[in-house]
C-alpha cells in the first residue's frame, strides 16, 4: 500500500519556465510534508516543508502547496534552471509520539531542465 | 556547521556475512533515522533512534539492528547479507524526531 504516490516518473521543462511536481497521498493523518532533490549516489537535501495548518509555503524559487482535501501537495520551481536537474521526492510524516523520525517517500519524480 | 556524515561510503561484501555501518548526526540533532533506497521499493524507513533508545521500527526483518551511543552518532548493523540487501543506506538527523530530517551521503552496499 503505497500511501504517498508521485504519479509522474519524469518531467522536462524548459530554462526560465515554471515546473510542477505533484504528489498525492492516501493517509488522512500526515500532517507534515516535505520535498527532497537528490542527485545519484547522494542523499536527499532537503528543499521546502509545509504543515497541514497551511497551504502555501514559499522559499525563494520554490513554493509548495497543500491542498489537506484533495490529498495533494505540488512543488512550483519558478524560474527552473539546468542545476534543478535531479530527482524530487515527496514525504509525508505523521507528527506524534508512535511516529517519530519516520518518513513515507514517493517513488520520485525525474525533473529535467533544458537550457 | 557540519552536515550529516556516514562511513563507509562503499562497501561490497558477500552473502552470509555482516556489516556495520556509521552515521554522525549533525551537531546538536538527537534522532537519527536509518532508510534503505533501492530502485524497485524506493526510500524505506528502517528505523529511528533517540537519546540511546529505540523509538520506532519499520518492516524488515531483524537481520537489521541498530544502536546510539550518548553522543547521538548511530551505528546499524545487517546480519546475515543477502543480495538483496544490496542498496544505497542512508541517515538522518533532526533535534527530536518530529522535525524536519537531514540526509547524509549514504553507504553503498553490494552484497555478491
Amino acid at each position: 500500500d503505497q500511501q504517498v504516490k508521485q504519479n509522474s516518473p519524469s518531467l522536462s521543462v524548459q530554462e526560465g519556465r515554471i515546473s510542477i511536481l505533484n504528489c498525492d497521498y492516501t493517509n488522512s493523518m500526515f500532517d507534515y510534508f516535505l520535498w527532497y532533490k537528490k542527485y545519484p549516489a547522494e542523499g536527499p537535501t532537503f528543499l521546502i516543508s509545509i504543515s497541514s495548518i497551511k497551504d502555501k509555503n514559499e522559499d525563494g524559487r520554490f513554493t509548495v502547496f497543500l491542498n489537506k482535501s484533495a490529498k495533494h501537495l505540488s512543488l512550483h520551481i519558478v524560474p527552473s534552471q539546468p542545476g534543478d536537474s535531479a530527482v524530487y521526492f515527496c514525504a509525508a510524516s505523521v507528527v506524534g509520539s508512535s511516529n517519530t523520525g519516520k518518513l513515507i517517500f514517493g517513488q520520485g519524480t525525474t525533473l529535467q531542465v533544458k537550457p | 556547521k557540519a552536515g550529516v556524515t556516514q562511513t563507509p561510503r562503499y562497501l561490497i561484501k558477500t552473502r552470509g556475512q555482516q556489516v556495520t555501518l556509521s552515521c554522525s548526526p549533525i551537531s546538536g540533532h538527537r534522532s537519527v533515522s536509518w532508510y534503505q533506497q533501492t530502485p524497485g521499493q524506493g526510500l524505506q524507513f528502517l528505523f529511528e533512534y533517540f537519546s540511546e533508545t529505540q523509538r520506532n521500527k519499520g518492516n524488515f526483518p531483524g537481520r537489521f539492528s541498530g544502536r546510539q551511543f550518548s553522543n547521538s552518532r548511530s551505528e546499524m548493523n545487517v546480519s546475515t547479507l543477502e543480495l538483496g540487501d544490496s542498496a544505497l543506506y542512508l541517515c538522518a538527523s533532526s533535534w527530536g524526531g518530529q522535525e524536519t530530517q537531514y540526509f547524509g551521503p549514504g553507504t553503498r552496499l553490494l552484497v555478491l
